[in-house]
Formats: C-alpha cells, sequence, structure tokens
C-alpha cells in the first residue's frame, strides 16, 4: 500500500529550530514536496527533492533519504506566521501525488 | 507573471445539479492536478494530466467525476449529479520545470457547497 506519515501537531518557540519529520512507504518514487498551508488557504509550494540530501532556501531547508523513505522540513529563526500547516506529498511513479496528513505547526511567543 | 487561475471562486449548488470548475495553468507548464480539500481533512488527488498523455484518473471518487483538459491548457473538472458529500474545496496546480528545479503551484481554489 502507499502511505506517508507525518507527526500531527508539534508547537515551537519564536526563533528556534523545528523539524517536521515525514516518512512514507509508495509505490515508485519520482519526487517529494512539502508545503505550507495556512488555515483556510491553498497550499504554496516549499520545496522538492528528487536525490538524497539537504535543499536549503533561507531559513526552510529539506533532506531527503531515499534509502530510508525519509524526509525532513527544517524551519530556522521560527516566526509567528510560519504557524501553519506543513504537507508533505510524494510524486509515485505515475507522477500522481500522494499526500500526508500534514503537521500543524503552532509558533507560540 | 499570472499564477494559477481558477473559477467561479465559490459556488453553491442544489443536490443533483451538475457542476463545472475550471483551471487556467501558468503559461508553459505541462503537468496539472486536481485535488479537493474538505473541511479539517488533507489534501486529496483527484486527476492528474502531463502534457498530451492520458490523464491519470486513479484518485477520482466516483464515475460522475471526470475532467479535460484542452489544447494542453485549460482544464475543466465536472461533477455530475452533486452530491452533500461533495461539499469541499476544489484546488487546482500546475507544475513545470523552473532553473532545472520542478515547481508547483496551487490555484485559489473553488469552494463548492452542495445543499
Amino acid at each position: 500500500g502507499q502511505n506517508i506519515d507525518q507527526p500531527t501537531e508539534m508547537t515551537a518557540t519564536e526563533g528556534a529550530i523545528v523539524q517536521i519529520n515525514c516518512t512514507y512507504q509508495t509505490s515508485g518514487f519520482n519526487g517529494l514536496f512539502w508545503y505550507q498551508q495556512h488555515a483556510g488557504e491553498a497550499p504554496t509550494f516549499l520545496s522538492y527533492n528528487v536525490l538524497d540530501g539537504l535543499e536549503e532556501k533561507g531559513r526552510f531547508s529539506s533532506f531527503l533519504s531515499r534509502s530510508k523513505g525519509y524526509s525532513y522540513l527544517l524551519l530556522k529563526e521560527l516566526q509567528m506566521k510560519d504557524s501553519a500547516s506543513y504537507l508533505c506529498a510524494v510524486t509515485g511513479s505515475q507522477g500522481n501525488l500522494i499526500f500526508g496528513k500534514g503537521t500543524k505547526l503552532s509558533v507560540k511567543p | 507573471g499570472a499564477g494559477v487561475s481558477q473559477s467561479p471562486s465559490n459556488k453553491v449548488t442544489e443536490k443533483g445539479k451538475d457542476v463545472e470548475l475550471r483551471c487556467d495553468p501558468i503559461s508553459g507548464h505541462t503537468a496539472l492536478y486536481w485535488y479537493r480539500q474538505s473541511l479539517g481533512q488533507g489534501l486529496e488527488f483527484l486527476i492528474y494530466f502531463q502534457g498530451n498523455s492520458a490523464p491519470d484518473k486513479s484518485g477520482l471518487p466516483s464515475d460522475r467525476f471526470s475532467a479535460e483538459r484542452t489544447g494542453g491548457s485549460v482544464s475543466t473538472l465536472t461533477i455530475q449529479r452533486t452530491q452533500q458529500e461533495d461539499s469541499a474545496v476544489y484546488l487546482c496546480a500546475s507544475s513545470g520545470t523552473e532553473r532545472g528545479q520542478e515547481t508547483q503551484y496551487f490555484g485559489p481554489g473553488t469552494r463548492l457547497l452542495v445543499l
């Protein structure tokens, strides 16, 4: 079967670093996406990893290990506006996207 | 430049009626996805178009749902004989490769309410 797991909720403090993990088991793999979604809004693209390793984009970094079926999204220097849901999604061999249920991150002052 | 646009932004319909939702992807993007998000739920994949290939319809919940993409650009998602459980936000996304990076962008969504 196909399965994407990520924690349901996380809480962190403004200015801190938080790591959101995602593990996946899918039939075929063609890349992994991370999205940010604020309540009531459409998801916003954050990153795409297809090769192993760390991709850094400003305060956000995403890591992928294909052999372990594992990814994480790292958020540094947390700001209150980073409070949102973070969705992990894997592209299967047919190009379809399989989403996790999302991690709701609450940033507290 | 223009992003992904969708219309209508909101749609209220009566149970049993047909609805048509439209998506205008970013120009040049070859891939187009439809999803829906019910209240409090995660994103649910519906259908995927890639270039001129046959679409991946594996996510369509029933045969009341269909989608087409004309000329490799605009897409319409049609729901026939709508049911109350079809109420959701329907999101369209298009993706392309920019500077060697696969990038996907979502439209603002169509909020569908079936009474």
